[in-house]
């Protein structure tokens, strides 16, 4: 299995509130993205990092910030929670010249 | 921009049986095209992939696939299912030189006995 681990797995949170997800890997893969799934929409991509400090935005990125301050952290911010953030976020890794992405185990987000 | 339709949502089949699973994806440039599986409550992982070469792709567990590029296709098929094969499929693509991979909206297999 790759080597990416993401933090916390399970968070409930209020409305308001700002919420940090980690996704730390340790196969020094140079890309690595943030989607979420939802029921009826498969997943969505938030944000990417294509090296240290390059960062990009996705299909659905408004509510969201992205850090990527090391090649093996990036980090997602939610700044102010809302309800309709609930979702299991997942992080993923990837070399550009295989394609194939390698994927946590997901963390699940419940904002009250 | 591109885009993945997974034409069904939910395909319920009796074990044995052959199954069919429809992804068809827009996009103006040329792609790379892949499947994925998630089983309940797990991560998504790699079932095949389509880079170039024959368009005809087989990937673990029995599945295959085929790239028609005319009709911008990717159907998933395997000919005989197992009750172990139920699990949520998601069709993805990207383009060749993009850094980016979409996702469709995932279909449903749920294999009875």
């Amino acid at each position: 299995d790759a080597g990416i681990t993401q933090s916390p797995r399970h968070k409930v949170t209020e409305t308001g509130t700002p919420v940090t997800l980690r996704c730390h890997q340790t196969e020094n893969h140079r890309y690595m993205y943030w989607y979420r799934q939802d029921p009826g929409h498969g997943l969505r991509l938030i944000h990417y990092s294509y090296g240290v400090k390059d960062t990009d935005k996705g299909e659905v990125s408004d509510g969201y910030s992205v850090s990527r301050s090391k090649t093996e952290d990036f980090l997602l911010t939610l700044e102010s929670a809302t309800s309709s953030q609930t979702s299991v976020y997942f992080c993923a890794i990837s070399e550009i010249d295989t394609g194939e992405l390698f994927f946590g185990e997901g963390s699940r987000l419940t904002v009250l | 921009a591109q885009s993945v339709t997974q034409l069904d949502s939910q395909v319920p089949v009796f074990e044995e049986a052959p199954v069919e699973l429809r992804c068809n994806y827009s996009s103006s440039v040329s792609v790379y095209l892949f499947w994925y599986v998630q089983y309940p409550n797990q991560g998504l992982q790699l079932l095949l992939k389509y880079l170039s070469g024959s368009t005809l792709v087989k990937g673990i567990n029995g599945f295959e696939a085929e790239f028609n590029k005319s009709q911008t296709s990717f159907h998933l098929r395997k000919p005989s299912v197992h009750i172990s094969d139920t699990a949520e499929y998601f069709c993805a693509v990207r383009d060749t030189g993009g850094f980016k991979t979409i996702f469709g909206a995932g279909t449903r297999l749920f294999v009875k006995a």
